[in-house]
């Protein structure tokens, strides 16, 4: 049981890039998130997605798309990146009821934009 | 828009110490609220979880309240350890758009030997 799994752990991007954050979760959750982690900032939601094939936006879902592609897996692209989408992004999974409804989270990917 | 606070932003407290670390959401129309650890370059990892219809859960030296109606939930680490320093942060779940989770910004606890 890996949990929620998140790939790659680093990148390094310049201006006007694309890449796609990878995410899967083995726990059989519906609901999955996007968050970015700023310095003094907390966690901001940035996409999340209850079920599979929809999708909501969050706080600042601003230069950023994603997709759920099945119940396991909930990808982020960034189309170009600027340097203001430098982060540490985190995945999230949502434990379903009946059991207790805790976020698990993935280990994160810090992203650096030149 | 419910907005989530946590004070004080940084503390430094003896090894031993009881300490008590805040959490303020504007909002008091919650499902549940979390309690997160996060060392530094490492993910989340939940230590708490309170329902909106409970007082207060404890794990071990851990003990999380939840005041809905003044919008407060606090936790108490008892006989703090240096192993205990870390980024802690409470997260809350609305009942209206009831998937999304709000985080606070945090409070870094430093326990000194």
């Amino acid at each position: 049981n890996a949990g929620v799994t998140q790939t790659p752990k680093f990148q390094v991007l310049k201006t006007g890039q694309s890449m796609t954050l990878q995410c899967a979760q083995d726990m059989n959750h519906n609901s999955m998130y996007w968050y970015r982690q700023d310095p003094g900032m907390g966690l901001r939601l940035i996409y999340y997605s209850a079920s599979e094939g929809t999708t909501d936006k969050g706080e600042v879902p601003n230069g950023y798309n994603v997709s759920r592609l099945n119940k396991r897996e909930f990808s982020l692209r960034l189309e170009s990146a600027a340097p203001s989408q430098t982060s540490v992004y985190f995945c999230a999974s949502l434990r379903p009821p009946p059991s207790n409804e805790k976020l698990f989270f993935g280990s994160g990917t810090q992203l650096s934009v030149l | 828009k419910q907005e989530v606070t946590q004070i004080p932003a940084a503390l430094s407290v003896p090894e031993g110490e009881n300490l008590v670390l805040n959490c303020s959401f504007t909002d008091s129309a919650i499902y549940n609220l979390q309690w997160f650890r996060q060392d530094p370059g490492k993910g989340l990892t939940s230590l708490l979880l309170i329902q909106s219809s409970q007082r207060e859960q404890t794990s071990g030296r851990l003990n999380a309240s939840l005041d809905k109606s003044s919008g407060r939930s606090t936790l108490y680490i008892a006989a703090s350890q240096p192993g205990d320093s870390a980024t802690y942060l409470c997260a809350v779940r609305r009942l209206t758009s009831y998937d999304k989770v709000i985080f606070g910004p945090g409070t870094s606890l430093s326990v000194i030997p």
